[in-house]
């Protein structure tokens, strides 16, 4: 299985900062790579897909880069809704597979 | 618009089968551009694939899974299902039913917890 590792595990932040979260694949995932914001007792929600691309309806403060084996999320000015925690996912290999999380707090 | 909504037994015993049913709207799972997925979030730990299913009815799932998990398709309800046997508390996670489409996983249900416990 490719393993994803996150980075950091968590983050403390302030409303207007600009963020930036780590991805790491254990091998090679091309542009395979999808990120989620998931909010408590809610289901994720696909923010970036094929490691760039905004998807449909998500702010255009959220941008995601990389290739390859690394990978980051950008939020480029927080906004109090965006506290939530932050999963990275590959899709190039079967199991897809999840990073364990970043929780971003205030 | 495209809606997920999971559905079964909250509790399941040790040892017996974990039934669950997804049923779609706005979307439907004859369509030869996705994958009908079931997902699922120990609390604490990452979320785990379990697999998918094709509208052939090919189905494919974690290796980690796979001697326990059966994905099926119901075309005249629009619903897929999940079955997990001989569950254990390591079973005890929130499932969450999915699309998959164009390598993406763009529409999820609102997830349903199920507790393995006696």
């Amino acid at each position: 299985d490719i393993q994803m590792t996150q980075s950091p595990s968590s983050l403390s932040a302030s409303v207007g900062d600009r963020v930036t979260i780590a991805c790491r694949a254990s091998q090679s995932i091309s542009t395979y790579l999808n990120w989620f914001q998931q909010k408590p007792g809610k289901a994720p929600n696909l923010l970036i897909y094929a490691a760039s691309s905004l998807q449909s309806g998500v702010p255009s403060r959220f941008s995601g880069s990389g290739s390859g084996t690394d990978f980051t999320l950008t939020i480029s000015s927080l906004q109090p809704e965006d506290f939530a925690t932050y999963y990275c996912q590959q899709s190039h290999n079967i199991p897809y597979t999840f990073g364990q999380g970043t929780k971003l707090e205030i | 618009q495209v809606q997920l909504q999971e559905s079964g037994p909250g509790l399941v015993k040790p040892s017996q089968t974990l039934s669950l049913t997804c049923n779609v709207s706005g979307a439907s799972i004859g369509s030869d551009a996705y994958y009908w997925s079931w997902i699922r979030h120990h609390p604490g730990k990452a979320l785990e694939w379990i697999g998918y299913i094709y509208y052939t009815g090919s189905a494919y799932y974690n290796p980690s899974l796979k001697s326990r998990v059966t994905i099926s398709l119901d075309t005249s309800n629009n619903q897929f299902s999940l079955k997990v046997t001989s569950v254990t508390a390591a079973d005890t996670a929130v499932y969450y039913c999915a699309r998959v489409g164009y390598s993406k996983i763009d529409y999820w249900g609102q997830g349903t917890l199920v507790t393995v416990s006696s």
